[in-house]
């Protein structure tokens, strides 16, 4: 069975703070996706990476494809990053599905 | 561009009544993906499909159908409605190993 795991479930910072999120999943993967919904309801993508790291503004997701896991930091975190933050790997055990992580909700206080 | 576009965005139906979620992107995607989301919790794979022609079920497909007769359309048919497919449905597309995109989502409400 394909499984997705994020931690948390549930992060509250202070406005300024670094945030980790981590995502951990279970078989081979080609890519991942890490993306933000806002308390509006819309979905909005943030990263899709294979390897390494990618850096947007104060975003960086790292992945580590041997070792199954990715994490997405916010730095100088900001109350407008409240939202939760959702994983999303791809190609599990060769399928071509995109399954979704349960989710970080995120609240940043100014 | 306009995106992903999903309609409608907003559904009451009754038990028992038929509707079709309509989902389109003008990108030239052949991956398109249908989800449902329940209050509070993450999104469900319902059907997805890697091109015109061919569809896949997810995690979730029971009482749902789809068809993809065109790259850019991808509807999800709901036959005899029933409380539990309460919930907001999001459609997107990507082409393999990139972005993704999402419509701004539809929320049905089956009463």
């Amino acid at each position: 069975k394909n499984e997705v795991e994020q931690s948390p479930q549930n992060l509250t910072a202070q406005e300024g703070e670094f945030i980790t999120i981590n995502c951990s999943y279970s078989v081979g993967i080609s890519a991942l996706h890490w993306l933000q919904q806002h308390p509006g309801g819309g979905i909005v993508s943030l990263f899709m990476l294979s390897s390494g790291k990618k850096k947007h503004g104060r975003l960086i997701a790292t992945i580590n494809i041997q070792e199954k896991h990715s994490s997405l930091h916010i730095t100088a975190s900001h109350p407008r990053d409240s939202a939760v933050y959702i994983c999303a790997p791809l190609g599990q055990g060769g399928s071509e599905k995109l399954v979704f992580g349960k989710g970080t909700k995120l609240t940043v206080n100014p | 561009n306009a995106g992903v576009t999903q309609t409608p965005k907003f559904r009451i139906l009754k038990i028992g009544q038929s509707m079709t979620l309509q989902c389109t992107q003008d990108m030239n995607h052949n991956y398109m993906y249908w989800y449902r989301q329940d209050p509070g919790m993450g999104l469900k794979l319902i059907y997805y499909s890697v091109g015109a022609g061919i569809t896949d079920k997810g995690e979730v497909p029971n009482g749902y159908n789809v068809s993809r007769s065109t790259t850019e359309d991808f509807p999800l048919r709901l036959e005899l409605a029933a409380p539990s497919q309460t919930s907001v449905y999001f459609c997107a597309s990507s082409f393999w190993n990139a972005e993704a995109f999402f419509g701004q989502g539809t929320r049905l409400t089956v009463v």
